[in-house]
C-alpha cells in the first residue's frame, strides 16, 4: 500500500529564512510522481512542484526546491526566503503509476507560519 | 492555464435536502476529475474518481447512492449529496487532470465549495 508521512504539524520560521518541510514515502511502484501544494487559508489547492521517480536531478520551481532521496524515500521541500505570504498549509503527495488510476494519496499536512 | 472552477463556492441547506456542486475545466479537457472531502485542519481524502463517460470509481466506505458523481463531458463532473445530513457538512473539492494515467499528470484543483447543513 502507499503512504505519505509529514511528521511536523507545524513549523514556525522567520521572514526571509528557509525552511524544510518533510514528507516520507512508501510505495511498491517502480514509476511514481511526487508533489507539494499549498493550501491558504482560502482553501484552494496551489501546486507547487512535481518530481519523478525517475528524475535524477531534484525539482526546482522558484523559491521552491525538493530535495529527493529515493533510496531513504524522502521529498522533502525547501522554500528559500521566507515571505509573509508562504504562510499556509503544505501537503505533500504521491501519485502512483497507470494501474493506480492517477489517484493521489496526501499526507497529513504541516501548518506553516512566517514570523515578520 | 489549467483553471478548475467549482460552483458554488459554498451552500447552506436544510437537512434532508439534496445539493449539487459543479466542478469545471475551463481551458483543458479533463478525461478524468477526483473528488475530495476535507474536514478541518485535516488533510484530503479521495472519494471518487470521475472519467468521463463512465461511471465514477468510489473509494472504500463512501456511499455511492449518497454521493451520485457525473462525469457528462470532458469539462464537467458533477457531485450530488443526496439527503444531506449535519455529518456531510465538510469542505467539497474537486481536481482534474490533463491526461490520465501518467505519474507525470499534475491534478488542478478547483477552489472547493464549503457545504453547511443544517
Amino acid at each position: 500500500a502507499q503512504k505519505i508521512t509529514q511528521t511536523q504539524p507545524g513549523m514556525f520560521v522567520q521572514e526571509k529564512e528557509a525552511v524544510t518541510l518533510d514528507c516520507t514515502y512508501d510505495t511498491s511502484d517502480q514509476s511514481y510522481g511526487l508533489f507539494w501544494y499549498k493550501q491558504p487559508s482560502s482553501g484552494e489547492m496551489i501546486f507547487l512542484i512535481y518530481q519523478g521517480s525517475y528524475d535524477e536531478q531534484n525539482a526546482t520551481e522558484g523559491r521552491y526546491s525538493l530535495n529527493f532521496q529515493k533510496a531513504r524515500k524522502s521529498a522533502n521541500l525547501v522554500i528559500s526566503a521566507s515571505q509573509l505570504g508562504d504562510s499556509a498549509m503544505y501537503f505533500c503527495a504521491m501519485r502512483g503509476g497507470y494501474n493506480q488510476g492517477g489517484k493521489l494519496i496526501f499526507g497529513q499536512g504541516t501548518e506553516l507560519s512566517v514570523k515578520p | 492555464g489549467a483553471v478548475v472552477s467549482q460552483h458554488p463556492s459554498w451552500v447552506i441547506c436544510k437537512s434532508g435536502t439534496s445539493v449539487k456542486i459543479e466542478c469545471r475545466s475551463l481551458d483543458f479537457q479533463a478525461t478524468t476529475m477526483f473528488w475530495y472531502r476535507q474536514f478541518p485542519k485535516q488533510s484530503l481524502m479521495l472519494m471518487a474518481t470521475s472519467n468521463e463517460g463512465s461511471k465514477a470509481t468510489y473509494e472504500q466506505g463512501v456511499e455511492k447512492d449518497k454521493f451520485l458523481i457525473n462525469h457528462a463531458s470532458l469539462t464537467l463532473s458533477t457531485l450530488t449529496v443526496t439527503s444531506a445530513h449535519p455529518e456531510d457538512s465538510s469542505f467539497y473539492i474537486c481536481s482534474a487532470t490533463i491526461a490520465g494515467g501518467q505519474s507525470t499528470d499534475t491534478q488542478y484543483f478547483g477552489p472547493g465549495t464549503r457545504l453547511t447543513v443544517l
